[in-house]
């Protein structure tokens, strides 16, 4: 089965400034997908970055964007220039590929708080 | 992307009743999921739903407790069953546009059980 680490609970950064979040992944696949979601009070789930695990190259989105590792089975996600609108739980979560029949395996989440 | 609304955003239950969660989608999707968010937790997956096919539920969850129906391309609905206090939380569908497991992820349903 596949499991998914995050191994900061909370993680606080000045606004304007650079965070990076971690996620570590388990996966005997190697065909798969990567995300990261983020979840504000209102709980409503947000799409912030997706990497499909054969390409090389580290996706972006614009103040967003990803170290991933797959030798190492590490996705971590940075974020530039820190805005309020950043504070949320972030999830990073996991998917085997194909045409979208598995649901998601979710990381415990990192709780980010961003100080002005 | 995909407009997903939920029926009802919360409610508050008393125990060994049930309640019924209803997600209806914009646009035609061939799965939808079910996913339970206990309080301060993560994302967990109850069940897959196919149109036209029997759920499949992950490990943990069972149709009695949590059944599920998929009765067209855009709408599904998640019952919990004789209620405990140990069903209370966030319970979320979301849909797959099929191409790239991308998921979009539905307001959610906050439930307390008393």
């Amino acid at each position: 089965a596949q499991t998914v680490t995050q191994s900061q609970p909370e993680m606080s950064v000045q606004e304007a400034e650079t965070v990076t979040l971690s996620c570590t992944y388990d996966t005997s696949e190697s065909d798969y997908y990567l995300f990261w979601y983020k979840q504000p009070p209102s709980r409503q789930m947000i799409l912030v970055i997706r990497q499909e695990a054969y390409k090389q190259q580290n996706a972006t989105e614009n103040r967003f964007s990803v170290n991933f590792q797959k030798a190492a089975k590490s996705f971590s996600l940075k974020i530039s220039d820190s805005q309020l609108g950043d504070a949320a739980m972030y999830f990073c979560a996991y998917s085997l590929a194909g045409g979208g029949a598995d649901g998601l395996t979710f990381g415990k989440g990192t709780h980010l708080i961003i100080q002005p | 992307s995909a407009v997903i609304s939920q029926k009802p955003s919360r409610d508050i239950c008393q125990r060994g009743t049930s309640l019924t969660i209803q997600c209806q989608v914009d646009s035609q999707v061939t799965m939808m999921f079910w996913y339970r968010q206990q309080p301060g937790q993560s994302l967990t997956l109850i069940a897959t739903a196919n149109q036209g096919s029997e759920a499949t539920y992950e490990s943990g969850f069972v149709i009695d407790k949590f059944p599920i129906s998929r009765p067209n391309l855009t709408f599904s609905t998640l019952t919990v069953s004789n209620m405990s206090p140990e069903d209370s939380s966030i319970y979320l569908c979301s849909v797959d546009r099929g191409w790239d497991n991308e998921q979009f992820f539905g307001p959610g349903t906050r439930l307390t059980v008393l």
